[in-house]
């Protein structure tokens, strides 16, 4: 069974660019959930999304919206890159919203510059 | 508000040297998920072991054991006989028990294993 998979793995971007990231996770999961982890604030969550419907959201900016997709799979976007974005993104996935495990993708690292 | 303080920053050890992994939680909630993540450097997060809130009984699975304490919102991990391929960083998580998905997650502790 494939894992949690993320593209792109690595991105560089300029301050004003918006990114999209894309997630998909393990086949039969329908929750999808993103962190950021950065040296500064550690890993942070972003969103939670169930039935392509937004169920939670962390304490992010507008600036980082995310959706998901009939399959399952995910996009989260950031617009108006600022030099603070540059992180690790991860996706990490759950059968159902319940599911006591999840399991994580390798992540995508953006570099802002 | 949850809180998950991991104090240890970096810890190194020797090869076939026990090591213990602190992790203190605070939380309001009478039900909740306490878990451990391993990060390699490739930077994916990797399971390790969960523990519920009403379930205190520790456990040892392999080289792995956990130690969980209610009474001082603790959730040790420990490796028995490290070795190099333990070399990471560890993550422990809190969960709440309301249907959500999102993990409180400590600042990480870096274990270093030497051969």
């Amino acid at each position: 069974k494939a894992g949690v998979t993320q593209t792109p793995r690595y991105l560089i971007k300029t301050r004003g660019q918006q990114v999209t990231l894309s997630c998909s996770p393990i086949s039969g999961h329908r929750s999808v959930s993103w962190y950021q982890q950065t040296p500064g604030q550690g890993l942070q969550f972003l969103f939670e999304y169930f039935s392509e419907t937004q169920r939670n959201k962390g304490n992010f900016p507008g600036r980082f919206s995310g959706r998901q997709f009939s399959n399952s799979r995910s996009e989260m976007n950031v617009s108006t890159l600022e030099l603070g974005d540059s992180a690790l993104y991860l996706c990490a996935s759950s059968q159902s919203t319940t599911s006591n495990e999840q399991f994580f993708g390798p992540g995508t690292r953006l570099t802002v510059l | 508000a949850q809180k998950v303080t991991q104090a240890q920053t970096e810890i190194s050890v020797v090869e076939k040297e026990d090591v213990t992994l602190d992790c203190v939680y605070e939380t309001r909630d009478t039900t909740y998920y306490l878990f451990w993540y391993k990060q390699p450097p490739s930077g994916e997060l990797v399971f390790l072991i969960r523990r519920n809130s009403f379930d205190e009984q520790n456990e040892i699975s392999g080289r792995y054991s956990w130690n969980f304490q209610k009474s001082t919102s603790s959730f040790n991990f420990t490796i028995t006989a490290s070795q190099v391929v333990d070399s990471a960083v560890y993550f422990c998580a809190l969960r709440q028990n309301t249907g959500f998905q999102k993990l409180v997650f400590g600042t990480g502790t870096r274990l270093l294993v030497s051969p």
